[in-house]
């Protein structure tokens, strides 16, 4: 089947404005999991969702940043007044709680550029 | 909190031959996962292989394997017969629980020469 997909693929949004990414998890996955690549860094963890419920969202750095989702499919992240330091690949995870140990599948990512 | 240390930025290895990359970490748990990713330029992240803390035999998968130094919190991959495919970045990861966030380092670029 599909795997996790993202969109857009590529962003570029003006210092300020609010920018939406999406995520589409691996059908039947309850956990789906959103992640931060800074250039040349590894990645940060944002937040957690199993199912629609969000039981870790310790990652998300402010205020500015959200994430809601539908069920156990589509996840948004939403970044208000966006800042340079923003800039940064946006990844998505998720992941069946059914299996014996849980991987993670990643979806390609968003590339978002302030300017 | 879990740290996740990668000390080497950059490696590089000559096609068929073998490398090993380097993963230390800290936590205070007992039981826990540590993985490997491969990222490659297309962003993907691909799992390479997966280690579970109580497991004592190291992992293998084909061409990969790891040395597992539970006391040490040490956690290497060695890569045998290196392919130039095999050219990505790689990143050690930490899991607390099975399903849990990945506590990831900083990643070793890795490029194998023809």
């Amino acid at each position: 089947g599909a795997g996790v997909s993202q969109s857009p693929s590529n962003k570029v949004t003006e210092k300020g404005k609010d920018v939406e990414l999406r995520c589409d998890p691996i059908s039947g996955h309850t956990a789906l999991y959103w992640y931060r690549q800074r250039l040349g860094q590894g990645l940060e963890f944002l937040i957690y969702f199993q199912g629609n419920s969000a039981p870790d969202k310790s990652g998300l750095p402010s205020d500015r940043f959200s994430a809601e989702r539908t069920g156990e499919s589509v996840s948004t992240l939403t970044i208000q007044r966006t800042q340079q330091e923003d800039s940064a690949v946006y990844l998505c995870a998720s992941s069946s709680r059914f299996e014996g140990l849980s991987e993670q599948y990643f979806g390609p990512g968003t590339r978002l550029t302030v300017t | 909190a879990q740290t996740v240390t990668q000390s080497q930025p950059e490696m590089s290895v000559q096609e068929a031959e073998t490398v090993t990359l380097s993963c230390t970490y800290d936590t205070s748990e007992s039981n826990y996962y540590l993985f490997w990713y491969k990222q490659p330029p297309s962003r993907q992240m691909i799992l390479v292989i997966r280690q579970e803390a109580y497991k004592q035999q190291n992992a293998t998968e084909n061409r990969f394997s790891v040395n597992f130094q539970k006391a040490a919190k040490s956690f290497s991959l060695k890569i045998s017969d290196s392919q130039l495919g095999d050219t990505a970045m790689y990143f050690c990861a930490f899991a607390r629980t099975s399903g849990s966030r990945l506590t990831f380092g900083e990643g070793t670029q890795l490029t194998v020469n023809p």
